[in-house]
């Protein structure tokens, strides 16, 4: 099976601009999670997504979004981009099962630079 | 809340000696997964293990060992006879087990391991 997959690998934004992530999980996950990894304030959880729905959402601002199609694949939006936005986007995927905490695979990330 | 220190942030060893990471967490939760990460430069994350908190018995994956004492909230992770392959950032995390919050994961702020040749 081919891994998570993340498009683009490298971004480079300006202040005030918007940027769109795409994320295309393992075939046959469902669930599709977020991060950010920056170095002050290290790995940290967007939100999750499944069945199209947002299920779990970290404590972020309203400027981070995402959303889910049908196909499982996840993108993720930020607004008003701001310095601080620059990091490693990380997303996951995993089956879900009713036992929940699944092994999540990772995909490589977007590196975001904001100028 | 749930928290996870991970209190050693740069270790380096020779190649061969073993090493020992170190995770301590906090949770509110009675049943709760534990999991450990491995972060080389490449930056994608590589599931290592996941525990949950019912099952304390020690595990070991052939240069790896994962040590489970809930008694002291801890979930600490050897590696024998390193090598040089090894060098990598090792994130430990915690999440819910089950419920909405179950792919949730909290990680520790990891550790640098560096296995000098």
């Amino acid at each position: 099976k081919a891994g998570v997959t993340q498009t683009p690998r490298y971004l480079i934004k300006t202040r005030g601009q918007q940027v769109t992530l795409s994320c295309s999980p393992i075939s046959g996950h469902r669930s599709v999670s977020w991060y950010q990894q920056t170095p002050g304030q290290g790995l940290q959880f967007l939100f999750e997504y499944f069945s199209e729905t947002q299920r779990n959402k970290g404590n972020f601002p309203g400027r981070f979004s995402g959303r889910q199609f049908s196909n499982s694949r996840s993108e993720m939006n930020v607004s008003t981009l701001e310095l601080g936005d620059s990091a490693l986007y990380l997303c996951a995927s995993s089956e879900l099962t009713s036992g929940g905490a699944n092994e999540q695979f990772f995909g490589p990330g977007t590196r975001l630079t904001v100028l | 809340a749930q928290k996870v220190t991970q209190a050693q942030t740069e270790i380096s060893v020779v190649e061969k000696e073993d090493v020992t990471l170190d995770c301590v967490y906090e949770t509110r939760d009675t049943t709760y997964y534990l999991f450990w990460y491995k972060q080389p430069p490449s930056g994608e994350l590589v599931f290592l293990i996941r525990r949950n908190s019912f099952d304390e018995q020690n595990e070991i994956s052939g240069r790896y060992s994962w040590n489970f004492q809930k008694s002291t909230s801890s979930f600490n992770f050897t590696i024998t006879a390193s090598q040089v392959v090894d060098s990598a950032v090792y994130f430990c995390a915690l999440s819910p087990l089950g419920g909405t919050g179950a792919n949730n994961l909290f990680f520790g702020t990891g550790t640098r391991l560096t296995v000098i040749p």
